[in-house]
């Protein structure tokens, strides 16, 4: 069964300061990648997605990630973070089993971003 | 247009006794997924939905169920409930059943949140 691991669990940054948070999956096949953000008190929003072509990818909000297929990885990265990215990401793979919709996600990263 | 909906938003409920949390997709989507979200841990897929058929299940006790109607809303019921089931309960919709492997995306509701007491 595929996994995915985040490994950073909180992150504190000051405004203006580059991201990366880490994201790694387990599955040798064929996937789908998928980056989510959870604001406080929001629901889940999809950031960016990969699921074919270019490895990097940008999604809303100034934020990119690049799949590295040789790593299993799929990064999150933003130049210069402001206080509104303070949120919940989630790093999700989906594998083409064409069998249903079913995301694995990780276990979250909680950023905060300081003035 | 509408988001995805879920009800009830909270519930309480003691040990033992039944739940049924209900979502609503967005207009014209034909599935639906259901996940559990337990404090600090990222979600976890329970079932997914489409076209009335069950076309996926987690790794979750047969306590929990799931039905999908004609207009594509879907109920999630847990029997017998642990003090374990208490969690944030996501429900989210997309187009397909198995279109995510070609890049569609899950849109995800606010989710109830279970209190198992």
């Amino acid at each position: 069964a595929q996994s995915v691991s985040q490994h950073n669990h909180h992150v504190i940054l000051s405004e203006a300061a580059s991201l990366e948070l880490g994201c790694n999956y387990s599955y040798g096949g064929t996937v789908n990648l998928f980056w989510y953000v959870q604001y406080p008190g929001q629901h889940l929003q999809l950031l960016l997605k990969y699921f074919s072509g270019d490895p990097l990818v940008k999604g809303i909000k100034g934020f990119e990630a690049e799949f590295i297929k040789s790593k299993f990885s799929f990064n999150l990265r933003k130049p210069s973070v402001q206080w509104s990215d303070t949120a919940e990401y989630f790093c999700a793979v989906t594998i083409l089993t064409g069998g249903g919709n079913k995301l694995t996600f990780g276990t979250g990263t909680q950023l905060k971003v300081e003035l | 247009d509408a988001g995805v909906t879920q009800s009830p938003t909270h519930l309480i409920k003691t040990r033992g006794q039944q739940v049924t949390l209900r979502c609503s997709p967005i207009s014209g989507h034909k599935s639906v997924s259901w996940y559990q979200q337990v404090l600090g841990q990222g979600p976890q897929f329970i079932f997914q939905y489409y076209e009335k058929e069950e076309r996926g299940r987690g790794n979750f006790p047969d306590r929990f169920s799931a039905r999908q109607f004609p207009n594509y809303s879907s109920e999630l019921n847990v029997n017998a409930l642990l003090l374990g089931d208490s969690a944030l309960y996501l429900c989210a919709s997309s187009p397909s059943g198995t279109g995510i492997s070609l890049g569609e995306t899950q849109y995800f509701g606010p989710g109830t949140r279970l209190l198992v007491l």
